[in-house]
C-alpha cells in the first residue's frame, strides 16, 4: 500500500525557516517524481513544488521561487522543503504527493502539514 | 497563465446525478484530472487523464472532456459524496494548474 507522511509543520515567524519532511513507502521511491502541494487555509489547492525521481530536475511555483528548496533522498525514502523567507501568505497544509504515472497528476497524497506564519 | 473555472457549488438531491464544469481556453487538448476533498481530509483523486477511474472510486464517478470544457459526472449521487472537487492540467511552463474548486452539497 502507498502511504506518504508529512511532518515538520509548526508555528514560524516572518521571514523565518522551516523544513518539511515527507516519508514515502509502498512504492519503488526513486521511479517517481514527488510533490508539495498547499492550501491556505479555506482556500484551494496550489501546487509549490515538483522534483524529479532521480532529484536532478526541479520545478517552482512563481510565489515560491528562490525561497523553496525542494529535495530528496532516495535511500531514505523520503522527500524534504526547505522552506526560507517564510511570509504571512505561506501559511498552508502543506501536502507530499506521489506523481501518478505518465500524464502530470497526484494519485496519493499524505494527510498534510500545517505551516503558521505568523508573529 | 492558464486558467481554470470552475462554479463554485452545486447541489444534487440523493440518488440523483450532477454535474461539475471545468472550463479552460482549449482543455479538450489537455489531460484533465479530479481530486474529491472532504472537510479536514487530503485530497483522493477520482479521475485521471479525462476518464480514467483509479481502482476504488466507484463507477458512479465518470467524466468527459472536449473543446473548452471538461465534466465530472456524479451519478446517484449518495450523503459520502459531499466534498469539495477539483480539476487539475498540467501547463507546458511546466506548471501544475487547479481550478478553485466546486463545493457538493448533497441534499
Amino acid at each position: 500500500e502507498v502511504q506518504v507522511l508529512e511532518s515538520g509543520g509548526g508555528l514560524v515567524q516572518p521571514g523565518g525557516s522551516l523544513r518539511l519532511s515527507c516519508a514515502a513507502s509502498g512504492f519503488t521511491f526513486q521511479y517517481y517524481a514527488m510533490n508539495w502541494v498547499r492550501q491556505a487555509p479555506g482556500q484551494g489547492l496550489e501546487w509549490v513544488s515538483t522534483i524529479s525521481g532521480s532529484g536532478d530536475t526541479t520545478f517552482y511555483a512563481d510565489s515560491v521561487k528562490g525561497r523553496f528548496t525542494i529535495s530528496r533522498d532516495n535511500s531514505r525514502n523520503t522527500l524534504y522543503l526547505q522552506l526560507t523567507s517564510l511570509r504571512v501568505t505561506d501559511t498552508a497544509v502543506y501536502y507530499c504527493a506521489k506523481e501518478g504515472a505518465g500524464t502530470y497528476h497526484f494519485d496519493h497524497w499524505g494527510q498534510g502539514t500545517l505551516v503558521t506564519v505568523s508573529s | 497563465s492558464y486558467e481554470l473555472t470552475q462554479p463554485l457549488s452545486v447541489s444534487v438531491a440523493l440518488g440523483q446525478t450532477t454535474r461539475i464544469t471545468c472550463g479552460g481556453d482549449n482543455i479538450g487538448t489537455k489531460n484533465v484530472h479530479w481530486y474529491q476533498q472532504k472537510p479536514g481530509q487530503a485530497p483522493v483523486l477520482v479521475i485521471f487523464r479525462d476518464t480514467n477511474r483509479p481502482s476504488g472510486i466507484p463507477e458512479r464517478f465518470s467524466a468527459s472532456n472536449s473543446g473548452n470544457t471538461a465534466t465530472l459526472t456524479i451519478s446517484r449521487a449518495q450523503a459520502g459524496d459531499e466534498a469539495d472537487y477539483y480539476c487539475q492540467v498540467w501547463d507546458t511552463s511546466f506548471t501544475y494548474v487547479f481550478g478553485a474548486g466546486t463545493k457538493v452539497t448533497v441534499l
